[in-house]
């Protein structure tokens, strides 16, 4: 059973700070991988995917990837009020389907 | 990237009726998935929608319960048949295209 692991949080950041989101999988062919932001009520968002070893930036969000520890991580910098939702981390499938993580929601502190 | 309506917004159904969601893509769309998410938690994928060829369905659902229509590239729908107070819950339609997965804006169903 290929998995996404997430810590579920809340993880509780001060406004102005570094958000850092972690999240690991089971399967070590996977190529392809997903940061999704969900507001309570609204469907998922895309933030950023990844597909080779190293940082990716993206304005204040950067992900990281690290194949060889199986580990994807998200940096938001100078977390905003407006930050504060359910992060997701995804992995593509075999068959292009998205398996997910259970989702880190994150909470800043003005 | 492309652009999902997906309707109803929300609906109050009657146990033992059936609901019909359906998604329209605003674009053409390579494959179409159908995923429920109770409040709080994660997605769970119902089924992988092709167009011409029937969805392919994960464990624990079956095609009697949630058939899927795949007509072409742009739309599809989702019906939740025989429902039960156990089907309340969200559901929502997912596309791929070469910009990656967008999501509709999903439908809240709660059975009574």
């Amino acid at each position: 059973q290929k998995e996404v692991e997430q810590n579920s949080g809340p993880l509780s950041v001060p406004e102005g700070a570094i958000a850092s989101l972690n999240c690991t999988y089971s399967d070590r062919g996977s190529q392809s991988f997903f940061w999704y932001r969900q507001y309570s009520g609204k469907s998922p968002e895309l933030i950023m995917f990844i597909y080779s070893n190293g940082d990716k930036e993206d304005g204040r969000f950067t992900a990281q990837l690290n194949k060889a520890s199986q580990y994807v991580s998200l940096l938001i910098r100078d977390s905003q009020p407006s930050d504060s939702a359910t992060y997701l981390c995804a992995v593509r499938g075999s068959n292009y389907q998205l398996i997910w993580g259970a989702g880190t929601k994150l909470i800043i502190k003005p | 990237s492309a652009v999902i309506s997906q309707k109803p917004s929300r609906d109050i159904c009657q146990r033992g009726t059936s609901l019909t969601i359906q998604c329209q893509v605003d674009s053409q769309v390579t494959m179409m998935f159908w995923y429920r998410q109770q409040p709080g938690q994660s997605l769970t994928l119902i089924a992988t929608a092709n167009q011409g060829s029937e969805a392919t369905y994960e464990s624990g659902f079956v095609i009697d319960k949630f058939p899927i229509s795949r007509p072409n590239l742009t739309f599809s729908t989702l019906t939740v048949s025989n429902m039960s107070p156990e089907d309340s819950s969200i559901y929502l339609c997912s596309g791929l295209d070469s910009d990656g997965y967008t999501f509709g804006s999903g439908t809240r169903l709660t059975v009574v």
